[in-house]
């Protein structure tokens, strides 16, 4: 149980161009989802949480504007990564709180986002 | 806000040794501490938390003990094998899943055959 299920698994866009990555909960409902992202190397930082039928909550200096998100459905959220850049190119993973005991995060497989 | 240090950042082990990953926090308001296991180009991966009314929790050869009044866990590994080999990421944060989860770095442990 507790399935996060994410979409691209790698994605490759040009500079200028957006990019939406579908994070899904495929075996339970997920009424908050986090977004993370992740450097080569290093640990994972919040971007923001995914809030269903509600605004999305930013991390500090993460831009609102430029990493749009989504929860439409208890289900399933969306992170679009507005007018990319080269440094955008990073590993993005969401994550979901399973609805059981104390909650665990389960993460999708992460989306490996190359802007050339 | 909270913060989480993890050492070491890279560990190797014979196959069958112990492995020990050590995490500090912060925010003494932190009562939940889950362990992730991230293989290259996948996310992490729930191997086992802790609730800070625990102690010590066990499961068959991985284990993780807490000390609440030193702000301290780590995470043992018993009888390694070569595909334990992957990062590690220790957490913590006030409430479960839901409230805000703060990462440690990640240890690297590497299980030489």
């Amino acid at each position: 149980g507790a399935v996060v299920s994410q979409h691209p698994s790698w994605v490759i866009c040009k500079s200028g161009t957006s990019v939406k990555i579908e994070c899904r909960s495929l075996d339970f409902q997920a009424t908050t989802m986090f977004w993370y992202r992740q450097f080569p190397k290093q640990s994972l930082m919040l971007m923001a949480t995914s809030n269903e039928g509600s605004k999305a909550t930013y991390e500090q200096g993460v831009e609102k504007d430029k990493f749009l998100i989504n929860h439409a459905s208890l289900t399933l959220s969306t992170l679009t990564v507005t007018s990319a850049h080269p440094e955008d190119s990073s590993f993005y993973i969401c994550s979901a709180p399973a609805r059981t005991g104390d909650s665990p995060l389960h993460f999708g497989n992460g989306t490996r986002l190359t802007v050339t | 806000g909270e913060n989480v240090e993890q050492h070491p950042s890279t560990l190797s082990v014979q196959e069958g040794d112990s492995a020990v990953i050590k995490c500090t926090y912060s925010d003494s308001a932190s009562n939940y501490f889950p362990w992730y296991k991230q293989e290259l180009g996948k996310g992490p991966q729930l191997i086992i938390d802790i609730r800070s009314n625990v102690g010590e929790k066990k499961d068959q050869r991985i284990a993780v003990t807490l000390n609440k009044t030193a702000k301290h866990f780590s995470l043992h590994i018993t009888e390694t094998q070569p595909e334990d080999s992957a990062v590690y990421f220790c957490a913590a944060s006030r409430g479960g899943g839901y409230q805000k989860v703060t990462f440690g770095i990640g240890t690297k442990l590497q299980v030489i055959p």
